[in-house]
């Protein structure tokens, strides 16, 4: 069935480093791509989707690059900050169902 | 104003009983789903409605009810409660079908089965 890859576990960073968080998929045909983030105690929030070859989302200095090549979708910020601190889902959008599927989540702290 | 109401907030339960999750939305969306997230499962699909239809149940176990009695509504019946059943249950919407589309999460409701 489809699924999702991405980073797993905690990635910890120092305020203005680069984030990547990778993200790889299975699944025929084109398939939308999301982002999303959570932060404590609420639920997760909508940061953007991508739904053809090379197609870029992006939102908040948060940017991704749908790759149809080698299946991905990676998250990527030039310069995280303190506040990014939280945990990011890949999702995929099943094209013969109704319904998204979720990666496991990579939680990420900034230290400041 | 929060845009996706689910009541309550924290639910304890003891083991075989049974509790309805309230979830209502005030976006205009026509399509709804259920998420379940725990440590063993990050952030599991449930159910997803759309015009208060069944369109997916990921849900093996029937203990697990969606119930739309209106268009912005979709509660959650969960009967016969185990412990393995505590976690948190978010409500979800979007505007159109859910695999293009950007969805709206609620706040939550955290169910703890004892």
């Amino acid at each position: 069935g489809d699924s999702v890859t991405q980073t797993e576990g905690q990635v910890a960073l120092s305020e203005e480093d680069f984030l990547t968080i990778h993200c790889n998929y299975s699944a025929s045909g084109y398939p939308a791509l999301f982002w999303y983030v959570q932060y404590p105690g609420e639920g997760p929030q909508f940061l953007f989707r991508a739904s053809r070859d090379k197609e870029k989302g992006s939102s908040r200095g948060f940017e991704a690059t749908y790759d149809k090549g080698t299946t991905s979708f990676h998250l990527r910020k030039a310069s995280v900050q303190e506040s990014d601190s939280a945990v990011y889902y890949c999702a995929l959008g099943d094209p013969n169902a109704y319904k998204v599927i979720f990666g496991k989540g990579t939680h990420l702290h900034v230290l400041p | 104003d929060p845009k996706i109401i689910q009541k309550p907030k924290y639910l304890v339960a003891v083991t075989g009983s049974e509790k309805i999750l309230i979830c209502e939305q005030y976006l205009g969306h026509n399509a709804m789903y259920w998420y379940r997230q725990s440590a063993k499962k990050p952030l599991e699909f449930m159910f997803s409605y759309s015009y208060q239809k069944l369109m997916d149940n990921q849900t093996a176990s029937s203990r697990f009810q969606p119930q739309s009695s209106k268009k912005n509504h979709l509660d959650l019946q969960i009967t016969a409660l185990k412990p393995d059943d505590s976690a948190t249950y978010f409500c979800a919407s979007s505007r159109v079908r859910v695999n293009y589309a950007e969805q709206f999460f609620g706040p939550g409701t955290r169910l703890t089965v004892l």
